[in-house]
């Protein structure tokens, strides 16, 4: 069975631009994470999907950050204007309900702002 | 919000011997207590989890245990070999939340 498949998994952008990851979750899982983890830190999670819905989209900035999650299955993280302080890795992770279930990581795309 | 907190930061073991990393959470309604393990370049991939109603979880060589009342939560290697060595991060989840808390994470070093 595939994992979860995130794309692309380095981005090296300058300050200002946009920017976008695309994450595809373990089929049949309904609920889709994005999480940055910064360098030497623990994940931290930006928005959670259930199927289509964004139910916790509290700590994603959304001045410069946009998500969506077309059809319940794909899903693409948006950055406009990049900043410096976006550089991190972004992490997509999929489970298979709501609550308390396992939660797979996919590879992440660590992205570089200059 | 749930807070996790992690130590320590760095372990260095030797091939065979024990190692031990703990974690506290401060929300007394966490249910989910995953531990993952990070090697460079890659996500986190979940080796072991407990749940709330459980008090200890072992699968082979790796084992966690859970004190509700304390509110800690450690995870427990035996004869770590070489190849364990990665970073590893705690994390605590909440029913009304939904969501993962991470701690800060763990660089274990296993010296051949």
């Amino acid at each position: 069975e595939a994992g979860v498949v995130q794309s692309p998994r380095y981005k090296i952008i300058e300050k200002k631009q946009p920017v976008a990851f695309w994450c595809n979750p373990i089929s049949g899982h309904n609920t889709l994470y994005w999480y940055r983890q910064n360098l030497g830190q623990g994940p931290e999670l930006l928005i959670r999907y259930e199927n289509e819905e964004a139910v916790d989209d509290s700590q994603l900035p959304k001045d410069r950050f946009s998500a969506e999650r077309l059809k319940g299955v794909d899903s693409t993280l948006k950055i406009q204007p990049a900043e410096l302080g976006d550089s991190a890795v972004y992490l997509c992770a999929s489970s298979p309900g709501p609550l308390n279930t396992e939660a797979f990581f996919g590879q992440g795309t660590r992205l570089t702002v200059v | 919000g749930e807070n996790v907190e992690q130590h320590p930061s760095t372990l260095s073991v030797q091939e065979g011997d024990s190692a031990v990393i703990k974690c506290t959470y401060s929300d007394s309604a966490s249910n989910y207590f995953p531990w993952y393990k990070q090697e460079l370049g890659k996500g986190p991939q979940l080796i072991i989890d407990i749940r709330s109603n459980v008090g200890e979880k072992k699968d082979q060589r790796i084992a966690v245990t859970l004190n509700k009342t304390a509110k800690h939560f450690s995870l427990h290697i035996t004869e770590t070999q070489p190849e364990d060595s990665a970073v590893y991060f705690c994390a605590a989840s909440t029913p009304s939340y939904g969501k993962l808390t991470f701690g800060q994470g763990t660089i274990l070093t296993v010296h051949p």
